[in-house]
This record gives C-alpha cells, structure tokens and sequence, in this order.
C-alpha cells in the first residue's frame, strides 16, 4: 500500500475487556514496530518484528501485551484484562532494513489507534 | 544508554518568522542517525528531515534544515518561512547505526504553534 495503516483509528473499551489493534506495514517493508503515546508524552517502545526473527519484546509493559505477525506482514497488538492506564494512541511503523550493510532505514508511521479505556 | 533531551515544551511564533527548535542528545556511539519527526492534531508522524552522524553536512528539506553539531551533541531543527500547517509537535529521535535492536530513541517533544 501507499502507507502504513491502522485500524480502528479510535477503539473505546471497558476495563477488563481484551482489544486487539491491527498494523498493515508498507508493502515490502521487513521490519514493523509498536510504539505507545500517552497524553502529551513522547512515544514508548514496545515491540520490534524484523522478518522471520524472533521479536524484540522488551518493551512490552507487562505480560498483558502481546503481539504476533503474520506472514511477515500484518501485526496484530494485543491488550488482555485492559486498564485505565493502557488508554493512549498507539503507533505502529515500519522500515526497510538492510541487513546486508548493517543500517537502518526511516520508521514510517500509521496514523495510530486511539484506545480509551473506561 | 542513550538519552534524547528537548528542553522547549512550546513555542510561538509569527507566520512567516523563522523558528529554531533545540535538541541534545547523549550517546558514546560514533555512528548513528537524528531524526526530527512532526506530529500534527491528526496525530499522524511525519518524517520531517534526517541526518547520518557520519556526515558533515547538514541535512535540508526546503523549509526544514538542521544544524548538526556532533561534538556537542546537538541537532537543533530550523524552520524557514514558517506555515500554519507547521503548528504541530516535534519530536527529535535517535537511532544507534549498527545495532539489532534498530529502537528510535525520543525526546519530550516541543509543541510548535505558528500563529496568523
């Protein structure tokens, strides 16, 4: 696709409910991360994909986050039992690494999901 | 670790007046990238200039330049002209070059308003 997309752009839940949030990459893009943005704050890392790699999970802030990718492509961000305090955007973005000279590409960025947990 | 410091949370100028936006930055890596990222209301980021530590020359983007000072650490965003459409957040990050964890490191943030 033309960019990274999000859905749903605004999800409001109830404490205790479980959300998932999904992450379309852009289109050849090997590696896809989560971020979250409270209110006001900069953005925290959550979660890294690079291809078939095992993620980089240390950014998750508790074990009631989890996410998973399919095919290398699509992620889906899971939030179980959520909390007040998981209300926030969350981000994802993808680049193109190239592995072969060692650098990294520019993040590109969904347009996020707004999560509101009441 | 590596540490990204804003140290403006807001700042307002005229439209059409030029706006300098700080960024420092703390790391003993010698190669890496800067990145200055703009978030408007719609809360989309948007890629707004880049910059390779290996390279001596400062990045620009038609309005958008920075002045890249590596030995001080500093990577401050300069804006040209400003527009309405720039009212918006900026965020510099930081990102270690040869590094498997490939994380962008953030600052605070600094909320730009343009004002007519």
């Amino acid at each position: 696709g033309a960019g990274v997309s999000q859905s749903p752009s605004n999800k409001v839940t109830e404490k205790g409910k479980d959300v998932e949030l999904r992450c379309d990459p852009i289109s050849g893009h090997t590696a896809l991360y989560w971020y979250r943005q409270s209110l006001g704050q900069g953005l925290e890392f959550l979660i890294y994909f690079q291809g078939n790699s095992a993620p980089d999970k240390s950014g998750l802030p508790s074990d009631r986050f989890s996410a998973e990718r399919t095919g290398g492509s699509v992620s889906t961000l899971t939030i179980q039992r959520t909390q007040q305090e998981d209300s926030a955007v969350y981000l994802c973005a993808s680049s193109l690494v190239f592995r072969a000279s060692g650098g990294q590409e520019t993040q590109y960025f969904g347009p996020g999901t707004r999560l509101l947990v009441l | 670790a590596q540490t990204v410091t804003q140290s403006q949370p807001e700042m307002s100028v005229q439209e059409a007046e030029t706006v300098t936006l700080s960024c420092t930055y703390d790391t003993s890596e010698n190669n890496y990238y800067l990145f200055w990222y703009k978030q408007p209301p719609s809360r989309q980021m948007i890629l707004v200039i880049r910059q390779e530590a290996y390279k001596q020359q400062n990045a620009t983007e038609n309005r958008f330049s920075v002045n890249f000072q590596k030995a001080a650490k500093s990577f401050s965003l300069k804006i040209s002209d400003s527009q309405l459409g720039d009212t918006a957040m900026y965020f510099c990050a930081f990102m270690k070059l040869w590094d498997s964890n490939y994380q962008l490191i953030w600052g605070a943030g600094t909320k730009l308003i343009i004002k007519p």
